[in-house]
Parts: C-alpha cells; sequence; structure tokens
C-alpha cells in the first residue's frame, strides 16, 4: 500500500462550481500536512497548510481527519486559472526530522 | 537568490554519457530531495539529505544514479551510462526539515537523452 494515495481524477468542473477530493494516508504517526499545485510541465508549488483544526485561505478548504487518516481540499467558485494538479504531501518522521511524501496527485479541470 | 536554484535547465545528451545536475538549496535548509517526473506521471522519490546523517537512497532506481551533497550545501546527482528512460524532469527541494515546514523546489533539469 502506498503511504499516500489520491484519486487521480480528472475532476471536471464547470466554472463557479464547488469541487472536493480527498487524500489518505498509512503513517498514523504523520504530523505535517500540505497541498501543492502543479500546473502542466511546472515544478510543484505550495498551495496551502493543513491544520489540526481545518483552515480556510480565500476560496480553498483544508481539513484534516486524524481518526480516518485523511486530508481533504475544497475549492468553491472554481476558476478556469484553478485547472492543475494537487499534490497531497504528508511527512514521515526519522528520529526527530521530518521526510515529506507526495502522493501522485488528483488532476482538476475547470470547463467555462 | 532566495529560492532553490537548479542547472543546467535543459540537458541534451547522447545515450551513454553521463551527466550531472546541479542543485543550490535555499540558505540554512538541512533537508534536501531529489525527484524525477516523466511527462504526464506523478513524482518519483530518487534520494533525502538531512543534515549529516546518511542519506535515504531507497528511490534511486539503478546503481547508475548517485547523489551528494557537502555538508548543507549544493547538491549534485549524477547519472551514469544513461538510457532514454532516464529522460525526464529532475527536480530538487529543500526544506527547514522541521515540523509543519513544507519543501520548496527549484524550477527543474529538463533531461532529454537522445
Amino acid at each position: 500500500r502506498k503511504e499516500v494515495e489520491q484519486d487521480p481524477g480528472p475532476f471536471n468542473v464547470p466554472e463557479g462550481a464547488t469541487v472536493a477530493f480527498n487524500c489518505t494516508y498509512s503513517n498514523s504517526a504523520s504530523q505535517s500536512f500540505f497541498w501543492y499545485r502543479q500546473d502542466c510541465r511546472k515544478e510543484p508549488k505550495l498551495l496551502m497548510s493543513v491544520y489540526s483544526s481545518g483552515n480556510e485561505d480565500g476560496r480553498f478548504t483544508a481539513q484534516l481527519n486524524r481518526a480516518s487518516q485523511y486530508i481533504s481540499l475544497l475549492i468553491r467558485d472554481s476558476k478556469l486559472s484553478d485547472s492543475a494538479t494537487y499534490l497531497c504531501v504528508v511527512n514521515s518522521w526519522r528520529g526527530g526530522w521530518g521526510k515529506l511524501q507526495f502522493g501522485a496527485g488528483t488532476q482538476v479541470v475547470v470547463t467555462p | 537568490g532566495a529560492g532553490v536554484s537548479q542547472s543546467p535547465s535543459n540537458k541534451v545528451t547522447e545515450k551513454g554519457k553521463d551527466v550531472e545536475l546541479r542543485c543550490d538549496p535555499i540558505s540554512g535548509h538541512t533537508a534536501l530531495y531529489w525527484y524525477r517526473q516523466s511527462l504526464g506521471q506523478g513524482l518519483e522519490f530518487l534520494i533525502y539529505f538531512q543534515g549529516n546523517s546518511a542519506p535515504d537512497k531507497s528511490g534511486l532506481p539503478s546503481d547508475r544514479f548517485s547523489a551528494e551533497r557537502t555538508g548543507e550545501s549544493v547538491s549534485t546527482l549524477t547519472i551514469q551510462r544513461t538510457q532514454q528512460e532516464d529522460s525526464a524532469v529532475y527536480l530538487c527541494a529543500s526544506s527547514s526539515g522541521r515540523v509543519n515546514q513544507p519543501q520548496h523546489f527549484g524550477d527543474g533539469t529538463r533531461l532529454s537523452i537522445l
């Protein structure tokens, strides 16, 4: 089983709609979680960290469910520019230092 | 500069040649990662350096691949006797390695093996 798993999609979303997707992780000791965005032929860029109580950044909301070991990302009022692959990142700890592990990504396509 | 710097941006070479890719992490970042990404695929973890600890080489696909890092500075990824399947974008990322600190990526090196 992969340590971090995502639905590859694509999620086809009409402009203005809401889309949400999850990422599951296997290491119950994981403590740090992030969402990255990657555009075609570009490097991944940090979208937002995910905090225990959940957090928002504009139209983006991230949630953490420790009991079920998943994080989620919700995008409201989708824009064409939100089309990208969204990567889930989870840490795993070794001797007090974190090794961050990436999921394979969820593709989102926002259509006019 | 303030970000992760990789060089060269693009590299085209003939099959069988050796190549060396360079990554200059953000100053003060103790953790450094190498990934590769083939077209339309996800990130493939290659190797992880954390301070002076022994590197995690579990992702290196073969013994033709090796990487070095001097202290907490520049890292080089070397591919010997390149094969066409080595063609990919090679991405480097660094982080402070501490709790809740994310990785920051360089622009990558696009490697093409003819």
